[in-house]
């Protein structure tokens, strides 16, 4: 099962404006991660929020992290045509017992910006 | 440093039959994960291996399996192929096990099974 959900599921903004996606995820975390993917290609890794960090910048992306919430949201602030791509957030659950734990994905937001 | 890279990038093979990929992580990675993709069911996690054990398992039919190799590369196998085994197959390498640190994906190998 999906431990982060993304929402919206698509978002179609114009050139100049902001875009903001939301992930949210069921258990505690060691970080949460935000990727990237143009379509039918890999994953490029934007950036890593840990669970004790509340707000984290890279660039034109502003990533924040609520724990007490299980959330995180995306801002990509004046975009650009180039940034239409799918959008995936992907937590590092803290382990419950032994040492298994793995990153898992959501589905992803589809973010379309028009020129 | 090289990306990481995978073999072959596009596949086409019918109900049955096996496929191997490939997968070089980038150089000094020991982690390497495995996912496959698909429009229904996003991105599902296969298996990790690191320093050439398997450390984590997806919920994925004994079809599915791998190996790493003493220099990090990787191989998945699926074998009696499905229909439903038709995807974007990702690898990505990293240099730590589990998602402690950012991973690094390979441009995938689109399998098509007919």
């Amino acid at each position: 099962s999906q431990q982060g959900e993304e929402d919206p599921q698509a978002l179609s903004i114009q050139e100049g404006e902001n875009a903001t996606m939301n992930c949210s995820y069921k258990t505690s975390i060691n970080n949460l991660q935000w990727y990237r993917q143009n379509s039918g290609r890999g994953l490029v890794h934007l950036i890593l929020i840990r669970s004790n960090e509340r707000e984290k910048h890279s660039g034109r992306l502003r990533v924040t992290l609520d724990t007490s919430k299980k959330s995180s949201s995306l801002l990509i602030t004046a975009s650009r045509a180039a940034d239409t791509a799918s959008y995936f957030c992907a937590t590092d659950p803290t382990p419950s017992g032994g040492s298994n734990y793995k990153l898992t994905f959501g589905k992803g937001t589809l973010l379309t910006v028009n020129p | 440093k090289a990306g990481v890279t995978q073999t072959p990038r596009y596949l086409i093979k019918t109900r049955g039959q096996q496929v191997t990929l490939s997968c070089s992580p980038i150089s000094g990675h020991r982690s390497v994960s495995w996912y496959q993709q698909t429009p229904g069911q996003g991105l599902q996690f296969l298996f990790e291996y690191f320093s050439e054990t398997q450390r984590n398992k997806g919920n994925f039919p004994g079809r599915f399996s791998g190996r790493q190799f003493s220099n990090s590369r990787s191989e998945m196998n699926v074998s009696t192929l499905e229909l439903g085994d038709s995807a974007l197959y990702l690898c990505a390498s990293s240099s730590s096990p589990g998602g402690r640190y950012e991973q690094y994906f390979g441009p995938g190998t689109r399998l098509t099974v007919t």
